[in-house]
């Protein structure tokens, strides 16, 4: 059974770097058909996706976080990494790291998630 | 890209059928069948429920059933429990890389 635990700060300072770590267990990151993703939740609001990225290290962003955003991959130790740059208070969320799942290059669902972590931007 | 339109809240009482509703648009839900419902009780991650529109995971009950209409997904429970009382997210592919979820629902069974 696959399982994902997010690690990070709790509280980041306006302007400042977000960073967060998912570790995989259960299964190896690199098997093939699978994009480790970041997915957050603003406080009592839907979910956004942020991203994903393949053990390969290709990543794909959200257009409206790009600029912003940056995952990165060890296959060496299970995980995969978010940073979010600049952050506001409006980046204040529930991140969630989760498994996009499909076949081969043809994604079709997010099955395995973390249990989340809340990162709260405040001075 | 905008967020999937969803209602904010849909009830149903014990043992009777519900269904949640899911609109998008021709450039995500209409042009792509990988619609996935997402079950989400409070202060926990969110749990696949239907993936390509209508398929189940293995082991998950029959009751949850997916279906699309154009721009339109839908979502339906049927003979409700106590259980079922959560929120509800749909998911689409919206091209280009790039994944939109709905605002969510809150079921409540009554």
């Amino acid at each position: 059974q696959v399982q994902l635990q997010e690690s990070g700060p709790g509280l980041v300072k306006p302007s400042q770097t977000l960073s967060l770590t998912c570790t995989v267990s259960g299964g190896s990151i690199s098997s093939g058909n699978y994009y480790w993703s970041w997915i957050r939740q603003h406080p009592g609001k839907g979910l956004e996706w942020i991203g994903y990225i393949y053990y390969s290290g290709s990543t794909y962003y959200n257009p409206s976080l790009k600029s912003r955003v940056t995952i990165s991959v060890d296959t060496s130790k299970n995980q995969f990494s978010l940073k979010l740059s600049s952050v506001t208070a409006a980046d204040t969320a529930v991140y969630f790291c989760a498994r996009a799942s499909g076949y081969g290059d043809y994604l079709h669902s997010f099955d395995y998630w973390g249990q989340g972590t809340l990162v709260t931007v405040s001075s | 890209q905008s967020a999937l339109t969803q209602p904010a809240s849909v009830s149903g009482s014990l043992g009777q059928s519900i269904t949640i509703s899911c609109t998008g648009t021709s450039s995500d839900v209409g042009s792509y069948n990988l619609v996935s419902w997402y079950q989400q009780h409070p202060g926990k991650a969110p749990k696949l429920m239907i993936y390509e529109g209508s398929k189940r995971p293995s082991g998950l009950s029959n009751r949850f059933s997916g279906s699309k209409s154009g721009n339109t997904a839908s979502l339906t429970i049927s003979g409700l429990q106590a259980e079922d009382e959560s929120d509800y997210y749909c998911c689409s592919y919206a091209g280009n890389s790039n994944w939109v979820f709905g605002g969510g629902t809150k079921l409540t069974v009554l």
